[in-house]
């Protein structure tokens, strides 16, 4: 199984929502990275989790909050998001936070009204 | 700020005929450096995983090399296929960034 799966898929939410991004992997992958993608950019780095600890936080707002309950999952959390946060979220994972191939899900294209 | 820079943005190659593309990253703080292809609607979809100065990998007709010294790392695309058509990134890691280029956008005339 050389799947990422993230759902929702597609997710529209208004300003004062909570909401959750998931995303699971079964390869024994210990890295796990969320990223942001807006149209017609490159994915850009949002958090790395490594062994279930946060590695990397690229200075995102707390409106953001990830959370890696096990080695499988990896949740982000919304909150008070801004129309600006629209984007596809990727959610990817890797045998080591850098240095391997990262296998990416499909995405969740989030709208924020 | 980190400049990952990828040229050039977009190209357009005939079926069959070979192709490359580049890669420019800095050159201190190295640790990794990946390509990956990205086709519309799909995941990016890891190509190679490079990290030692001079390393050459290949996967089928798409190889890549690699200088860490200079700074840059070219992909190549041999007898180029209309499936070839998709977005290239590369992205560097360093000690505790990973930064994606803009990509190369590739798309092949049949």
């Amino acid at each position: 199984d050389t799947e990422v799966t993230q759902t929702p898929k597609h997710l529209v939410m208004g300003m004062t929502n909570k909401k959750s991004l998931k995303c699971e992997q079964h390869m024994g992958h210990r890295a796990m990275y969320w990223y942001k993608q807006k149209a017609k950019k490159p994915p850009e780095l949002m958090f790395v989790y490594s062994y279930e600890k946060l590695s990397i936080n690229e200075s995102v707002p707390s409106r953001f909050s990830p959370e890696c309950p096990n080695s499988s999952l990896l949740n982000l959390h919304l909150h008070a998001l801004q129309p600006e946060d629209s984007a596809l979220y990727l959610c990817a994972s890797s045998q080591a936070w850098g240095f391997a191939e990262a296998f990416f899900g499909q995405g969740t294209r989030l709208t924020v009204v | 700020i980190l400049n990952v820079e990828q040229s050039p943005q977009s190209l357009h190659v005939q079926e069959g005929d070979s192709t490359n593309f580049t890669c420019s990253f800095p050159s201190s703080n190295f640790y990794a450096l990946h390509w990956y292809r990205w086709e519309t609607a799909k995941s990016p979809e890891a190509l190679f995983v490079m990290t030692l100065n001079g390393d050459e990998k290949k996967k089928g007709r798409i190889s890549a090399t690699l200088n860490t010294k200079e700074g840059y790392s070219y992909l190549y695309i041999k007898g180029s296929q209309p499936e070839d058509s998709a977005t290239y990134l590369c992205a560097f890691k360093g000690a505790q960034k990973l930064v994606f280029g803009q990509g190369t956008r590739l798309t092949i005339n049949p």
